[in-house]
């Protein structure tokens, strides 16, 4: 059971432009969620955060904006750049679930220069 | 200020043989994650621990598999007696306090089973 969803795979986008990444998620009781960023044969790599008592949070050119009613995150990458071409993955946890990390299958994005 | 530590990076084994995987913590990190990546999915916890406990093995086979944080020296990831679908790349992450309120989880390269 897939508690934690991204449902596109591949995402490109020009260089300088936006890049949105969509994650879905089944469990309302998840109320922390991060998105890693990886590239290959590297693990992955703390991005951003957000907790369920905020529905946005900005760090430099990344934004996490969060839709409880929803259970939808995204990340807004802006402006993109040729170096954030990476897997990305959003996880979530809960409080009642104790420290374990449910993370979505990643998006690759890939910015063309 | 070196991060978190997996060796080796890359491992072969045949089938029926045995898997250790290494992870040493980021400095002053106490609490040690496991996860697998199987091909074309995400990351699946596997376990928790801390210093000489195991906190969290929900995501663990029943068989086979073990994990160990011992006092001294890094976590190990025990795989007996593998078959092909072993085969994956196992991460091992750290965080300075309990992940899950607030603190990030830090991940190392991982290690890369392969079985045949």
């Amino acid at each position: 059971d897939q508690q934690v969803k991204q449902n596109s795979p591949s995402l490109s986008v020009q260089e300088g432009r936006i890049s949105i990444l969509n994650c879905d998620y089944t469990n309302s009781m998840f109320d922390y969620f991060l998105w890693y960023k990886k590239y290959p044969a590297e693990g992955p790599t703390f991005l951003i955060s957000i907790s369920s008592i905020k529905d946005k949070n900005e760090d430099g050119r990344f934004t996490v904006f969060l839709n409880k009613s929803a259970k939808h995150l995204s990340l807004h990458i802006v402006p993109s750049q040729p170096g954030d071409s990476a897997v990305y993955f959003c996880a979530a946890s809960a409080t009642n679930t104790g420290n374990q990390f449910y993370f979505g299958t990643g998006t690759s994005l890939t910015v063309i220069p | 200020n070196a991060g978190v530590m997996q060796n080796p990076r890359h491992l072969v084994r045949r089938r029926g043989q045995e898997a250790r995987l290494r992870c040493s913590p980021m400095k002053g990190h106490s609490h040690v994650y496991w996860y697998r990546q199987l091909p074309e999915e995400g990351l699946k916890f596997m376990v928790y621990l801390q210093k000489e406990n195991i906190i969290d093995e929900s995501g663990m086979p029943k068989e086979r598999f073990s994990a160990e944080f011992p006092k001294e020296g890094p976590s190990i990831l025990r795989i007996q007696q593998v078959v092909r679908g072993d085969s994956a790349a196992y991460f091992c992450a750290s965080s300075f306090l309990s992940s899950g309120r607030g603190y990030e989880q830090y991940f190392g390269p991982g290690t890369r089973l392969t079985v045949t």
